[in-house]
């Protein structure tokens, strides 16, 4: 089975810019996860799509948005952005989403730098 | 206080030693606990899982799980330089589903 794969790998945006990035969770895995990762907060949970419906969402400003699709692709959007949003951003994807928490499975992640 | 908490290392061990990893975290409620390594420039991949307290063994990995004590850990038995990463506790957070809380990490060094 093919794993979770995100696009683009690498990115460089300027200040005051957009920028969306794409995910494709697991084969049959409906539940799609972003995280942030950064050398001083750590990996923060940004929010959690299943059946193309925002169901858990972390403590980040309106700037970072996301949505899922009927085939549960997921993208994130960071409007707007910061120097601060440079970071390394990762998917996780898990499969049944019976309420519990699954186990998840990160995809390589994309870099983003923001000059 | 910091919701999930691991020493953030190094933890230095020499090859085929006993690694010994710990965290604490602060939600009474929580119910699933995930140990996961990342080397350096790559994305995390799940080691194990653990719900329930006590011992779980998968090949050289055992986690360890007490919910009264609020404690997780992890050993790696027979250490080898491969091992050389860093490890990452996370537990469920709050709100339900796929929400993880991570631990800042613990940075594990294995010298021949």
């Amino acid at each position: 089975k093919a794993g979770v794969t995100q696009t683009p790998r690498y990115l460089i945006k300027t200040r005051g810019q957009q920028v969306t990035l794409s995910c494709s969770p697991i084969s049959g895995h409906r539940s799609v996860s972003w995280y942030q990762q950064t050398p001083g907060q750590g990996l923060q949970f940004l929010f959690e799509y299943f059946s193309e419906t925002q169901r858990n969402k972390g403590n980040f400003p309106g700037r970072f948005s996301g949505r899922q699709f009927s085939n549960s692709r997921s993208e994130m959007n960071v409007s707007t952005l910061e120097l601060g949003d440079s970071a390394l951003y990762l998917c996780a994807s898990s499969g049944a989403g019976t309420g519990g928490t699954d186990t998840q499975y990160f995809g390589p992640g994309t870099r983003l730098t923001v000059l | 206080q910091k919701e999930v908490e691991q020493n953030s290392g190094p933890l230095s061990v020499p090859e085929g030693a006993i690694a010994s990893l710990n965290c604490t975290y602060s939600d009474r409620g929580s119910q699933s606990f995930f140990w996961y390594r990342q080397y350096s420039g790559k994305s995390p991949e799940l080691i194990m899982s653990i719900y329930s307290n006590g011992d779980k063994e998968d090949g050289r990995f055992t986690a360890q799980l007490n919910k009264a004590s609020q404690y997780v850990s992890l050993l790696i038995r027979d250490s080898q330089p491969s091992d050389s990463a860093t490890y990452l506790c996370a537990v469920n957070g709050p709100g339900g589903y796929n929400k993880l809380i991570f631990g800042a990490g613990t940075r594990l060094a294995v010298h021949p």
